[in-house]
C-alpha cells in the first residue's frame, strides 16, 4: 500500500526567505502526486500536481515541486515566501486501488511566515 | 461559481448521540469523497461515490459510520452512537469525473466535537 511522509510538522520561515517542504512517498506502482494548501478556516485547494512529463511542476502562488523517482520524493519549494503563504500544506499520492481513486495524504506541514 | 459546501460548520454533540453531516458538491461533479482529519493528522479517506456505481466504503472506520448520496447531488454522512474518538474535521470533496489526475475540490469541513 502506498503511504506519504511529510518530514516536518512545522516550518517557521522569515518573510522573503526561500522554503522547502519535504514529502516522500512509498508505492510499488506508478503514482500521481499532489500538493494541497489549507489556509486558516478554509478548505483545501490544489497547489500543483504531477501526472507525467517534466519532473518540475509549477503551481499557483509561485510554488513549484520536483518529482524525483529515484528518491521517491516530491518536495515543494518557493524561492521567496510572503506572509500570506502561512497555511498548512499537504502532500498526497494517488494510485488505482481496487477500482477506486483514493488520495492518500501526508500528515501536513504547518508553514509559518514571520515578518 | 459555487464551490463545495458543507453543513453544519461546527457540531457539538454528546457521546452516544447520532449526527448527520451534509455535503453539497459542485454542480455537475460526478465523484464525491468524504475524508476525516483528526487533530494533528493528515486526511483519512472514508468513502467515495461515483455516479450510480456502488460506493467504495473501504475507509469507513466502523459500522457506526454510513453515507448516502442522492444521484449526483447531496451526500449525507451519518455517525451513529458517537464516541469521543470521532471528534475531527470531516471534509467533503467532489470532482467532475474520476481519474487519477483529477483535481478534487474540497469544502470547508464540518468540525465535530463529541463530549
Amino acid at each position: 500500500a502506498q503511504s506519504v511522509t511529510q518530514l516536518d510538522s512545522q516550518v517557521p520561515v522569515f518573510e522573503e526567505a526561500p522554503v522547502e517542504l519535504r514529502c516522500n512517498y512509498s508505492s510499488s506502482v506508478s503514482v500521481y502526486l499532489f500538493w494541497y494548501v489549507q489556509y486558516p478556516n478554509q478548505g483545501l485547494q490544489l497547489l500543483l500536481k504531477y501526472l507525467s512529463g517534466s519532473t518540475l511542476v509549477k503551481g499557483i502562488n509561485g510554488f513549484e515541486a520536483e518529482f524525483n523517482k529515484s528518491q521517491t520524493s516530491f518536495h515543494l519549494r518557493k524561492p521567496s515566501v510572503h506572509i500570506s503563504d502561512t497555511a498548512e500544506y499537504f502532500c498526497a499520492v494517488r494510485t488505482l486501488i481496487q477500482g477506486a481513486q483514493k488520495l492518500v495524504f501526508g500528515q501536513g506541514t504547518r508553514l509559518t511566515i514571520n515578518p | 461559481g459555487a464551490g463545495v459546501s458543507q453543513s453544519p460548520s461546527n457540531k457539538v454533540t454528546e457521546k452516544g448521540k447520532d449526527v448527520e453531516l451534509r455535503c453539497d458538491p459542485i454542480s455537475g461533479h460526478t465523484a464525491l469523497y468524504w475524508y476525516r482529519q483528526r487533530l494533528g493528522q493528515g486526511l483519512e479517506f472514508l468513502i467515495y461515490f461515483q455516479g450510480n456505481s456502488a460506493p467504495d466504503k473501504s475507509g469507513l472506520p466502523s459500522d457506526r459510520f454510513s453515507a448516502e448520496r442522492t444521484g449526483e447531488s447531496v451526500s449525507t454522512l451519518t455517525i451513529q452512537r458517537t464516541q469521543q474518538e470521532d471528534s475531527a474535521v470531516y471534509l467533503c470533496a467532489s470532482s467532475w469525473r474520476p481519474g487519477l489526475g483529477e483535481t478534487q475540490y474540497f469544502g470547508p469541513g464540518t468540525r465535530l466535537l463529541v463530549l
